[in-house]
């Protein structure tokens, strides 16, 4: 069965810090994968996309992707208190299957 | 900025009661999702449609809940009769391109008493 792990946290990094935030699957055959932020109470909200090996850059957010580790992972550079949230990593390919989440805490 | 949109935000229904939800997914979205979340969970998918078509129910407990896209957009998921371990956030999502990358609405807050 295809499975997607996340360390469930809490992750606590003080303001400014990077944050890295890791997610390891199981499915060899898996070619894309998201990176969610939620908050609590809300939905989740899509912050990047990846779909092959390296790195992938967007403002302060940067992904990895290592297909041969099965390693995805998500920076957050100067992290500020608003990226307190639950983060979560899905497998795109079917089964589509998401991780349990991180839950990241910035301290002011 | 275009929006999945879903109805009704919260709902409270007694067990044995049949409870639906609707979705409205982003104009030109041709996938749409329907999952469910528990709290402290990460999201389940119930049931993944391309245009009318199911693509994707293995996880959906067919004996209570059923899912429909009659004309390819807007859809409907149902749970008759609703039991207290429903409870939980039911959330829709869409897709369109080629990039899979799925856009939430968000979601309806479902309580069984």
């Amino acid at each position: 069965q295809k499975e997607v792990e996340q360390n469930s946290g809490p992750l606590s990094v003080p303001e400014g810090a990077i944050a890295s935030l890791n997610c390891t699957y199981s499915d060899r055959g898996s070619q894309s994968f998201f990176w969610y932020r939620q908050y609590s109470g809300k939905s989740p909200e899509l912050i990047m996309s990846i779909y092959s090996n390296g790195d992938k850059e967007d403002g302060r957010f940067t992904a990895q992707l290592n297909k041969a580790s099965q390693y995805v992972s998500l920076l957050i550079r100067d992290s500020q208190p608003s990226d307190s949230a639950t983060y979560l990593c899905l497998s795109g390919n079917t089964p589509l299957v998401f991780g349990k989440g991180t839950r990241l805490s910035v301290i002011a | 900025e275009a929006e999945v949109a879903q109805s009704p935000r919260y709902k409270i229904t007694e067990k044995s009661q049949a409870v639906a939800f609707w979705c409205d997914p982003i104009s030109g979205h041709a996938t749409l999702y329907w999952y469910r979340q528990i709290l402290g969970q990460g999201p389940e998918l119930l049931v993944q449609f391309q245009d009318e078509s199911v693509v994707d129910d293995s996880q959906l407990p067919k004996d209570r809940f059923s899912a429909e896209r009659l004309k390819g957009v807007d859809s409907t998921l149902k749970i008759q009769p609703a039991e207290l371990g429903d409870s939980a956030m039911y959330l829709c999502a869409s897709s369109g391109g080629l990039s899979n990358e799925q856009y939430f609405g968000p979601g309806t807050r479902l309580t069984v008493t």
